[in-house]
């Protein structure tokens, strides 16, 4: 079964700085989707990026990015200038490819806080 | 946008009661829907997959007579927390997932959660 990992329970930044967020998988698959998700104080899950493993090129969304390392099994996500509104529980998560294969795996989530 | 309504948002239940927590995919049909529960600051862990029309696969330590999923439509599904107990208290959240992968959430909305509080 796949794992996912997050070694840092908190994080905070300043506002307007760039924060990395670390995540790491156990898998045996060669070709899987990783995922960012965001969770704020409403409890709503929201997508925040998303990689295909096959796919050599970190993916980005606007402030959003990632450094998807596929040998390592990492796949961290980096924000530039935090924004007040940043502030969430962040959860990796990991999915096989395939019909029926369909389940996230997420990790124990990273708590960001950002300064003013 | 894809959107699911999960309902009720809480509810306080007296123990030994049953509750029944929906989830409504509003512009799609899920194919596939799970449930999710989370613990105070803790992940979400997965209870159950539920295809339409057949029996949800519960996750290993969840128990199925305890936590009844029915996926009847394309566009509904119940989770029923019977006979429930102070233990059972805690959020719970629901993903619809649709065969469009080029879907916006690439094919995986969530609804916004039910506390259940049981007394």
């Amino acid at each position: 079964a796949q794992t996912v990992t997050q070694s840092q329970p908190e994080m905070s930044v300043q506002e307007a700085e760039t924060v990395t967020l670390s995540c790491t998988y156990d898998t045996s698959e060669s070709d899987y989707y990783l995922f960012w998700y965001k969770q704020p104080p409403s409890r709503q899950m929201i997508l925040v990026i998303r990689q295909e493993a096959y796919k050599q090129q970190n993916a980005t969304e606007n402030r959003f990015s990632v450094n998807f390392q596929k040998a390592a099994k990492s796949f961290s996500l980096k924000i530039s200038d935090s924004q007040l509104g940043d502030a969430a529980m962040y959860f990796c998560a990991y999915r096989s490819v395939g019909f029926g294969n369909e389940k996230l795996t997420f990790g124990t989530g990273t708590r960001l806080t950002i300064i003013p | 946008g894809a959107v699911v309504s999960q309902h009720p948002s809480w509810v306080i239940c007296k123990s030994g009661t049953s509750v029944k927590i929906e989830c409504r995919s509003l512009d799609f049909q899920a194919t596939t829907m799970f449930w999710y529960r989370q613990f105070p600051k803790q992940s979400l862990m997965l209870m159950a997959t539920s295809n339409e029309g057949s029996k949800a696969t519960y996750e290993q330590g969840v128990e199925k007579d305890k936590f009844l999923i029915n996926h009847a439509s394309l566009t509904l599904s119940t989770l029923t927390v019977t006979s429930a107990h102070p233990e059972d208290s805690s959020f719970y959240i629901c993903s619809a997932r649709d065969s469009l992968e080029d879907r916006e959430n690439y094919g995986y909305t969530f609804g916004s959660g039910t506390r259940l509080t049981v007394v």
